[in-house]
């Protein structure tokens, strides 16, 4: 079945450093795939997303590019902020098991100090 | 204007209780779903309906059952609670397009979530 694997944290970094938080998928077919964020004491948030291989999602300064070749979906950001401090969770829909089912990885909590 | 709302935002519960979570969308969305978010923070899918009919219902325990009056609402109700029970649920709700093939994909909304502690 599908699956995505994100890279373990968590995550410390100084303001203004670049991040990338690693995420790889298994999955047959067409899938979509989602970064999401969520802040401490809050639900989840799409962060961004992409539909096809090549596909560039952008938002809030945070990119990610859909690597059908690597079956990556990194997420990447030149200078964080403080603000930035949350979990960010990479998920996948789609492909061969249907659109409906949204499979996260483990997460990752980033901390980003001052 | 919230778009997916869930009550309680907080449940504490004894052991053996029964209780329930509700959930709203207006978003005018096909699809909803519930997921339960344990301590290390990993999400799982637990059900999702689509214009009331269930579609997905991975290994639950059958003391949660699920019930999707309309469309906008679907909620959650557990039976017999335990420890083990104890974690945030989110509701979420979804436009799926194009199910299967190049480009469908699955956005889905977020409710706040409801922390469920049972003692």
């Amino acid at each position: 079945g599908n699956s995505v694997t994100q890279m373990e944290g968590p995550v410390t970094l100084s303001e203004e450093a670049f991040l990338t938080i690693n995420c790889t998928y298994t999955a047959t077919g067409y899938p979509s795939l989602f970064w999401y964020v969520q802040y401490p004491g809050e639900g989840l948030q799409l962060l961004l997303k992409a539909t096809k291989a090549d596909d560039k999602g952008s938002n809030k300064g945070f990119e990610a590019t859909y690597r059908k070749e690597t079956t990556s979906f990194h997420l990447e950001k030149g200078s964080v902020q403080v603000s930035d401090s949350a979990v960010y969770f990479c998920a996948l829909s789609g492909g061969n098991q249907g659109a409906q089912k949204l499979v996260f990885g483990q997460g990752t909590r980033l901390t980003i100090n001052p | 204007d919230t778009a997916v709302s869930q009550t309680p935002k907080y449940l504490v519960t004894q052991m053996g209780n029964d209780k329930s979570i509700k959930c709203e969308q207006n978003l005018g969305h096909d699809t909803m779903y519930w997921y339960k978010q344990d301590s290390k923070k990993f999400l799982k899918i637990m059900f999702s309906y689509n214009n009331k009919e269930l579609i997905i219902n991975e290994t639950v325990p059958n003391r949660f059952s699920p019930k999707s009056p309309d469309k906008a609402h679907l909620n959650l109700h557990i039976n017999s609670l335990e420890l083990g029970d104890s974690a945030v649920y989110f509701c979420a709700s979804s436009q799926v397009v194009l199910a299967g093939g190049p480009g469908s994909y699955n956005e889905q909304f977020f409710g706040p979530g409801t922390r469920l502690t049972v003692l």
